[in-house]
């Protein structure tokens, strides 16, 4: 099966720029997942999907960040104006479902590594 | 809210020593606990998924073990070589029906010749 496809894969733009990423998860998965990965630290959450609503985005900064999965499908999540903090590793990942009954686990894509400079 | 440690943050050993990272976490009602690699500016690779009514699993010379009493899991690595060099994080879904899963910091291993 063909994994989950995250584009572009490097961006380097200057603060106050606005950015956009793209994922594509796995057919077929109806969860999918944004992570920012600032170097030297693990994964942190910013917004879950299921389907094309969205289960959580408690940590999202939603003055500038903002995603979308509009079909349910593939997703983009954009950042507006970008600050130097937000140089960082965006992953996006995805599961078969989500639910007090799921145990499935989750595919990464290869990510976006984004320096704002 | 869901809390996960991984122990050492760093290590680095000469090839064919057998390795065990640690990973704990604070709520024992998880779903499953998967075990991922990370190479250098890659995304993530799954390693191993442990599903919460099992005690372990194995691939390869990796094997993963849970307790989830404990609050524990253990990713044991058999004679490692230099191409096991990566970070590696263990992955645990919050409890509570979102099932967003919460990430350690990772384990940053070095295998040299």
């Amino acid at each position: 099966e063909a994994g989950v496809a995250q584009s572009p894969r490097y961006k380097i733009i200057e603060k106050r720029q606005s950015v956009a990423f793209w994922c594509n998860p796995i057919s077929g998965h109806a969860t999918l997942y944004w992570y920012q990965q600032i170097l030297g630290q693990g994964p942190k959450l910013l917004i879950q999907f299921q389907n094309n609503g969205v289960v959580d985005d408690s940590q999202l900064p939603k003055d500038r960040f903002s995603a979308e999965r509009l079909k349910g499908v593939d997703s983009t999540l954009k950042i507006q104006p970008a600050k130097l903090e937000d140089s960082a590793v965006y992953l996006c990942a995805s599961s078969l479902r989500a639910g007090l009954d799921a145990s499935y686990g989750y595919t990464f894509g290869s990510g976006t590594r984004l320096t704002v400079v | 809210k869901q809390e996960v440690t991984q122990i050492p943050a760093a290590l680095s050993v000469p090839e064919g020593e057998n390795l065990v990272l640690n990973c704990s976490f604070t709520d024992s009602a998880i779903y499953n606990l998967q075990w991922f690699r990370q190479d250098p500016g890659k995304g993530l690779t799954s390693l191993l998924l442990i599903q919460s009514s099992q005690r372990e699993q194995t691939s390869g010379r990796l094997n993963a073990s849970l307790d989830k009493s404990s609050g524990r899991s253990t990713l044991y690595i058999a004679a490692s070589q230099p191409g096991d060099s990566a970070t590696y994080l263990c992955a645990v879904p919050i409890s509570g029906g979102s099932y967003i899963p919460t990430f350690g910091r990772g384990t940053s291993l070095i295998v040299h010749p």
